[in-house]
C-alpha cells in the first residue's frame, strides 16, 4: 500500500524554526515530484512548495519564499519542509502530496497532515 | 498567477440530490484542472483530473467537465459520505493554485 506519513510540527514561537517530515512507502519515491500544501484555520487549501524528483529544483509560494525550505532524501524516502522565522500566519495544517505523474499533474497521494501553531 | 474562483462557496443538499459546482479560471488553462474532496481531519482526495477523468476508485456518480476557463463538478445521487468540501486546482502553470472551495452541507 502506498502511504505518506507525516511527523513534526506542534507549537512554535514566532521567529523560531520547525521541521516537518513526510515518510513515503509503497512507491518509488525518487520518481515523483513532491509538494507541500497548507490549510490555515477556517481557510482553503494553499500550495506552498514543490521539489523535483531528484531534488534539483524547488519553488515556493510568494508568501513563504525565503522562509521555507523544501528538501528530500531519496535514499530514505523522506520529504522535508523547514519553516524558519515563522509568523503567526504560518499557523496551519501542512500536508505533503505526491505528483500523479511527471509534469503538470494533480496530487494523487496526500499525507495525513500535521498541525503547526505559531504562538 | 492564475486565480480560480469557485461557486457557490457553500451548498445545501439532501441525500439523493444531484448537485453541480463551478470553478472559473482567470485565464485559459486548457484541461489542467483537477478536483479534490476534503473532509475535516482527513487528507484531501483526488476525485477528477484533467477536467473530466475519474481517479481510480472514485464512484461514477462524480462527473467533471469543462475546458478553457469554465469547469464543473457534478455529483449525481448524493450519498451521506459526499458531504465535504470540494476544491478545484490548476496545474497549467506555476504557481499551482487552488480555488477557495465549495462546502457541501446536508
Amino acid at each position: 500500500q502506498v502511504h505518506l506519513v507525516q511527523s513534526g510540527g506542534g507549537l512554535v514561537q514566532p521567529g523560531k524554526s520547525v521541521r516537518l517530515s513526510c515518510k513515503a512507502s509503497g512507491f518509488n519515491f525518487g520518481s515523483y515530484g513532491m509538494h507541500w500544501v497548507r490549510q490555515a484555520p477556517g481557510k482553503g487549501l494553499e500550495w506552498v512548495a514543490v521539489i523535483a524528483k531528484d531534488g534539483g529544483y524547488g519553488d515556493y509560494a510568494d508568501a513563504v519564499k525565503g522562509r521555507l525550505t523544501i528538501s528530500r532524501d531519496n535514499s530514505k524516502n523522506i520529504l522535508f519542509l523547514d519553516l524558519n522565522n515563522v509568523r503567526t500566519e504560518d499557523t496551519a495544517v501542512y500536508y505533503c502530496a505526491k505528483d500523479r505523474l511527471t509534469g503538470a499533474e494533480p496530487f494523487d497521494l496526500w499525507g495525513q497532515g500535521t498541525m503547526v501553531v505559531v504562538s | 498567477d492564475i486565480h480560480l474562483t469557485q461557486s457557490p462557496s457553500s451548498l445545501s443538499a439532501s441525500v439523493g440530490d444531484k448537485v453541480t459546482m463551478s470553478c472559473r479560471a482567470s485565464q485559459n488553462i486548457a484541461t489542467y484542472l483537477h478536483w479534490y474532496q476534503h473532509k475535516p481531519g482527513k487528507a484531501p482526495q483526488l476525485l477528477v483530473y484533467a477536467a473530466s477523468t475519474l481517479q481510480t476508485g472514485v464512484p461514477s456518480r462524480f462527473t467533471g467537465g469543462g475546458s478553457g476557463t469554465d469547469f464543473t463538478l457534478t455529483i449525481n445521487s448524493l450519498q451521506p459520505e459526499d458531504f465535504a468540501s470540494y476544491y478545484c486546482q490548476q496545474t497549467y502553470t506555476h504557481p499551482v493554485s487552488f480555488g477557495g472551495g465549495t462546502r457541501l452541507e446536508i
